[in-house]
């Protein structure tokens, strides 16, 4: 089955405790993207990969990291997390940039 | 990108017809009209996009005026399981792939 896989999918961490959120996907596709979904903002991207080790900011970048050494993975680190950082997060892949995108369930990150 | 415009939200009857409707006056030759929902906090899911023509897939149709200023999601046949919130997004053909969602309409079908 085609899907995009997160995880975890919940987490409560506290302020500086460094993590990685996993995404994969095994529909071979170039593009993978991060968002995170705040009450009232919306979602925003956070980074985005338009192949293996070509990696760009999006709109809210500040705070994370992200590589892309394989086609099919897409972690999203949190060297320092904060609790602004507080969010649903979720990952998404496609074809190339402007294909359809497919989205994973989420992550719901807490930090205390 | 174009700004699009959608009722917070709606309701439905199920087994009625859902037409949610959108406003994108700004659009520009090369954008696509997409359409996602989001049930309860999971991963958006993909319906239908278009650029000019009428679209009809599995899942709804979707109607785009004449003039691209405005199109139309319809739910064929609402169900319990269509509750949730639908963008609408307006796509440039050749962006870095960014999908801005917006507020979108909340729609509850009820029995």
């Amino acid at each position: 089955e085609a899907q995009v896989t997160q995880n975890p999918r919940y987490l409560i961490t506290v302020t500086g405790k460094k993590l990685t959120v996993t995404c994969s996907q095994n529909m071979n596709h170039e593009y993978m993207s991060w968002y995170r979904q705040d009450p009232g903002l919306g979602l925003r991207q956070i980074y985005y990969s338009m192949n293996v080790e070509v990696t760009d900011k999006g709109d809210v970048p500040e705070g994370y990291k992200v590589s892309r050494k394989e086609k099919r993975n897409f972690p999203l680190i949190l060297e320092s997390p904060s609790p602004n950082q507080t969010s649903l997060y979720f990952c998404a892949s496609s074809r190339g940039q402007v294909d359809i995108q497919y989205f994973g369930a989420g992550t719901r990150l807490s930090v205390l | 990108d174009a700004k699009t415009t959608q009722p917070p939200s709606m309701d439905c009857a199920e087994g009625r017809a859902a037409n949610l409707p959108c406003n994108h006056s700004t659009i520009s030759g090369n954008e696509y009209v997409y359409w996602y929902r989001q049930i309860h906090s999971q991963g958006p899911q993909y319906i239908i996009h278009g650029l000019k023509n009428n679209e009809t897939n599995e899942m709804a149709s979707l109607i785009i005026t004449e003039d691209r200023k405005s199109s139309t999601l319809i739910l064929p046949h609402a169900t319990l399981r269509d509750t949730a919130v639908y963008y609408c997004i307006v796509r440039k053909s050749s962006n870095t792939g960014k999908l801005i969602f917006g507020q979108g309409t909340t729609l509850q079908v009820k029995p």
